[in-house]
């Protein structure tokens, strides 16, 4: 167990839907990194906040947003789905000082 | 970002010894090399970092040329359930704004 918890697991819903993911990242980690890892894709970094505030930003799309809460808990928000969506999407946490970043199990997102 | 290049895939047997090396030829002064590991629907897990010379832990070893340009992560008696992804990352660990840039990876295949 990584000390990362998302929610939920599973997820399907419609194309055009909008969905949102939950991130608690492990007691103390001040960061929280997002991916998306489409089938047989490697992981593409979309975004990384800290302590609050958006810090870094990769390939993330204009319909998708995150943001992260004053406990430290993080969302991220996908709009107007895709079938090109589906993928599975996950949460990493680390500290500042900290050298390694520790991942949830991921949410399998399907969009139909 | 420094980019990484790691070969595609490679095949070992049971109890070998296993070698994979990862190109980073733009590695920065304050770069350090990050080893992960990711089971299919799984989220990616820290084996070994490094910065110079040799690195040792209970599960790896990470070898660093001089020059920094390369590395080596090392598996020891391999076994089935070390078949899996394996990720080199380059990066700045420091500090409160950092991409964990995933590379295409290495798929390892542990046979019997």
């Amino acid at each position: 167990d990584s000390g990362v918890t998302q929610t939920p697991k599973h997820l399907i819903t419609a194309t055009g839907q909008r969905v949102t993911l939950r991130c608690s990242p492990r007691s103390g980690d001040l960061s929280v990194y997002w991916y998306q890892q489409s089938l047989d894709q490697g992981l593409q970094f979309l975004i990384q906040y800290y302590n609050g505030e958006e810090r870094a930003k990769g390939n993330i799309l204009e319909r998708f947003s995150a943001q992260q809460f004053p406990d430290l808990h993080s969302e991220l928000n996908l709009s107007s789905l895709e079938l090109g969506d589906s993928a599975l999407y996950f949460c990493a946490s680390s500290g500042v000082v900290n050298t390694e970043a520790f991942f949830g199990q991921g949410t399998r997102l399907t969009v139909v | 970002l420094a980019k990484t290049t790691q070969p595609i895939s490679m095949d070992s047997y049971e109890g070998q010894e296993v070698n994979i090396t990862c190109s980073h030829n733009n590695i920065a002064t304050n770069d350090y090399i990050t080893w992960y590991q990711q089971f299919p629907s799984q989220g990616p897990r820290f084996i070994i970092q490094g910065y110079k010379t040799k690195v040792t832990n209970e599960v790896a070893s990470l070898f660093i040329p001089a020059d920094r340009k390369s590395s080596t992560l090392s598996l020891p008696r391999v076994s089935l359930s070390d078949t899996a992804v394996y990720y080199c990352l380059v990066g700045d660990p420091s500090g409160s704004a950092r991409q964990l840039t995933f590379g295409s990876g290495t798929q390892l295949t542990v046979l019997p």
